[in-house]
């Protein structure tokens, strides 16, 4: 079945540090492949988002490729704020899965001043 | 305008109890969700409707039952509630399948 791998965390970084957050998936066909992000004690908000091969998909400075070859939608930012502080969530939808959401587990990212 | 909106936001009951979380969406979409998050924030898919009708029911006790009197609206009733039901319940909405989905602020059930 679907499956999506995600670092564990927590992420401790500095303000204005770069940070990646690895995500890989396994899923046959091809899947949509979306970052959402989960601020503390609020529900989930898209972060960003890519439908085929090689599509970037970026918002406030986040940015993540569809990597067909290698499986895998990494997380990437050149420079966080504290305001970045919450829990990341890798995920996929098939194309026969009528819009399911398979998540990865999450990784909390803190950022200090 | 709220795009998903679900309540109560906070629900702290006893075991053997029955609630309700309610869910509605204002989007135009046409298949909505109910995912469960645990203690340790994984996420997973309850149930998903779409146009009324139950599409997705992944393995999740009959004390569970969804409704959905309209497109806008998915219900979630739990009968006899267990300690191990207490979690985040997340409802979201999408418009067709492969989109993103919508997700509402989450009713944190704690069974004491």
């Amino acid at each position: 079945g679907d499956s999506v791998t995600q670092m564990e965390g927590p992420v401790t970084l500095s303000e204005e540090a770069f940070l990646t957050i690895n995500c890989t998936y396994t899923a046959t066909g091809y899947p949509s492949l979306f970052w959402y992000v989960q601020y503390p004690g609020e529900g989930l908000q898209l972060l960003l988002k890519a439908t085929k091969a090689d599509d970037k998909g970026s918002n406030k400075g986040f940015e993540a490729t569809y990597r067909k070859e290698t499986t895998s939608f990494h997380l990437e930012k050149g420079s966080v704020q504290v305001s970045d502080s919450a829990v990341y969530f890798c995920a996929l939808s098939s194309t026969d899965s009528w819009g399911k959401l398979q998540f990865g587990a999450g990784t909390q990212v803190v950022v200090t001043p | 305008d709220t795009a998903v909106s679900q309540t109560p936001k906070y629900l702290v009951t006893q075991m053997g109890n029955d609630k309700s979380i309610k869910c509605e969406q204002n989007l135009g979409h046409d298949t909505m969700y109910w995912y469960k998050q645990d203690s340790k924030k994984f996420l997973k898919i309850m149930f998903s409707y779409n146009n009324k009708e139950l599409i997705i029911n992944e393995t999740v006790p009959n004390r569970f039952s969804p409704k959905s009197p309209d497109k806008a609206h998915l219900n979630l009733h739990i009968n006899s509630l267990e300690l191990g039901d207490s979690a985040v319940y997340f409802c979201a909405s999408s418009q067709v399948a492969r989109a993103e989905a919508f997700f509402g602020q989450g009713t944190r059930l704690t069974v004491v």
